[in-house]
């Protein structure tokens, strides 16, 4: 069982570059979402997806785009990076977006800028 | 808007002692869920327990049990017995009801349990 694979593990980028990081699951889950997990700030929502063409700002959205062609795969894109977006970034996935089902998280890419 | 409230930033016992992680949460919703999960030092969040917010059972599992009170908004996860493997990081977590959970959850910023030998 796969559940949710994020690519890649590590890792870093040049102020300005662009980037984009990959989550793909195969569980057939409708909701799939980005965090991102800096030190002492726990987890913070940046943007959610409720099924394929849906998605929404979370939280934190300024400077990441998101879009969801397929159920399967939700990227996470950085178009002009910063060193403010130096963090931990984790997508998770649950079976709908109703609340009794927990999410399923990825094992995290570990985003570092310069 | 949501809060979840983890007091305690690390907590360091010896190996065998009970710990008690605290978790205090706010919300206007009247249907809710609660979670919590481990984050061990290799990185990767595991799902420990999920609670709702009409079911105010307490829960036990193994050496792992659970405290859920809505009359003061806390949902405490005590470890018995604790051992060097429970060392990690541990995160409450909480997901309101109101347009259908797809707000996804608000997390606390974690406790960071040290388990000595």
């Amino acid at each position: 069982n796969a559940g949710v694979t994020q690519t890649p593990k590590f890792q870093v980028l040049k102020t300005g570059q662009s980037m984009t990081l990959q989550c793909a699951q195969d569980m057939n889950h409708e909701y799939m979402s980005w965090y991102r997990q800096d030190p002492g700030m726990g987890l913070r929502l940046i943007h959610y997806s409720v099924g394929a063409g849906i998605t929404d700002q979370g939280e934190v959205p300024n400077g990441y785009n998101v879009s969801r062609s397929t159920t399967e795969d939700f990227p996470l894109r950085l178009l002009s990076a910063a060193p403010s977006q130096t963090s931990v970034y984790f997508c998770a996935s649950s079976v709908k977006s109703t609340s009794t089902q927990p999410q399923h998280f990825g094992d995290g890419t570990r985003l570092s800028i310069l | 808007a949501q809060k979840v409230t983890q007091a305690q930033t690390e907590i360091s016992v010896v190996e065998k002692e009970d710990v008690t992680l605290d978790c205090v949460y706010e919300t206007r919703d009247t249907t809710y869920y609660l979670f919590w999960y481990k984050q061990p030092p290799s990185g990767e969040l595991v799902f420990l327990i999920r609670r709702n917010s009409f079911d105010e059972q307490n829960e036990i599992s193994g050496r792992y049990s659970w405290n859920f009170q809505k009359s003061t908004s806390s949902f405490n996860f005590t470890i018995t017995a604790s051992q060097v493997v429970d060392s990690a990081v541990y995160f409450c977590a909480l997901r309101g009801n109101s347009g259908g959970g797809a707000d996804g959850l608000t997390f606390g910023k974690g406790t960071h349990l040290i388990i000595q030998p």
